[in-house]
């Protein structure tokens, strides 16, 4: 797969988490997309992320909300964990495969608030 | 604020064709592009394609190719999917998201979705 993503992750209110997207070794320098999903709601767009760890967040998110780089990892931080928190996180890539133009997520993480 | 609204709810029949639609507003429609995501029951998200609103220009994912068609209507700030040949494994919620203008970058508004459920 071009994008693996743990199946599920929780931690503590109030404590931090940190979502993994880890992108195959061919686009290990790729720029990836995070995106929440609540349960029952449509995805909300968190950020651009860069291999370099540089990040574009969007409207309204908030700055507990971090990203960061290492390699071919790409890493969303969420710190002072909220109930409103408890969602599906989506990683999303573009990419070229034999000229055709796609764009892929990876399987999503589902983060539980304890 | 930026909105997309989407058309409701549609049951249809294997081998039918189903066309959503997807208002904008709150921004210069043509400025940006739109792509279509959709999810089927208990799963992730799988991307569509994607409409320039500037141009018409389209990209669309190679499992759907041939069966696919996304247009717009700048008159009216809306974008349509049109998918045929419809099959029980299309059944999803369907959303678009306003995309950037060269395409398939950072979905960054999205629309409520519309349940399509394929059933004989």
């Amino acid at each position: 797969p071009v994008l693996t993503q743990p199946p599920s992750a929780s931690a503590l209110l109030g404590a931090s988490i940190k979502l993994t997207c880890t992108l195959s070794s061919e686009h290990s320098t790729y720029t990836i997309e995070w995106y929440q999903q609540r349960p029952g709601r449509s995805p909300q767009y968190i950020m651009k992320l860069k291999s370099d760890g540089s990040h574009s967040k969007g409207d309204g998110i908030p700055d507990r909300f971090v990203g960061s780089s290492s390699g071919a990892d790409r890493y969303l931080t969420l710190s002072n964990l909220q109930s409103d928190d408890e969602a599906e996180y989506h990683c999303g890539e573009s990419h070229t495969i034999d000229g055709q133009v796609g764009y892929v997520f990876g399987t999503g993480t589902k983060v539980t608030v304890l | 604020q930026v909105q997309l609204v989407q058309s409701g709810t549609e049951v249809k029949k294997p081998g039918a064709s189903v066309k959503v639609s997807c208002k904008a507003s709150g921004y210069t429609f043509i400025s940006y592009g739109i792509s279509w995501v959709r999810q089927a029951p208990g799963q992730g998200l799988e991307w569509m394609g994607w409409i320039s609103a500037h141009n018409g220009k389209t990209e669309y994912a190679q499992k759907l190719q041939g069966r696919v068609t996304m247009t717009t209507d700048t008159p009216t700030s809306t974008a349509y999917m049109e998918l045929r040949s419809l099959r029980s494994d299309d059944t999803a919620v369907y959303y678009c998201a306003r995309d950037s203008p060269s395409g398939l970058e950072s979905f960054d508004y999205w629309g409520q979705g519309t349940l399509v459920t394929v059933s004989s």
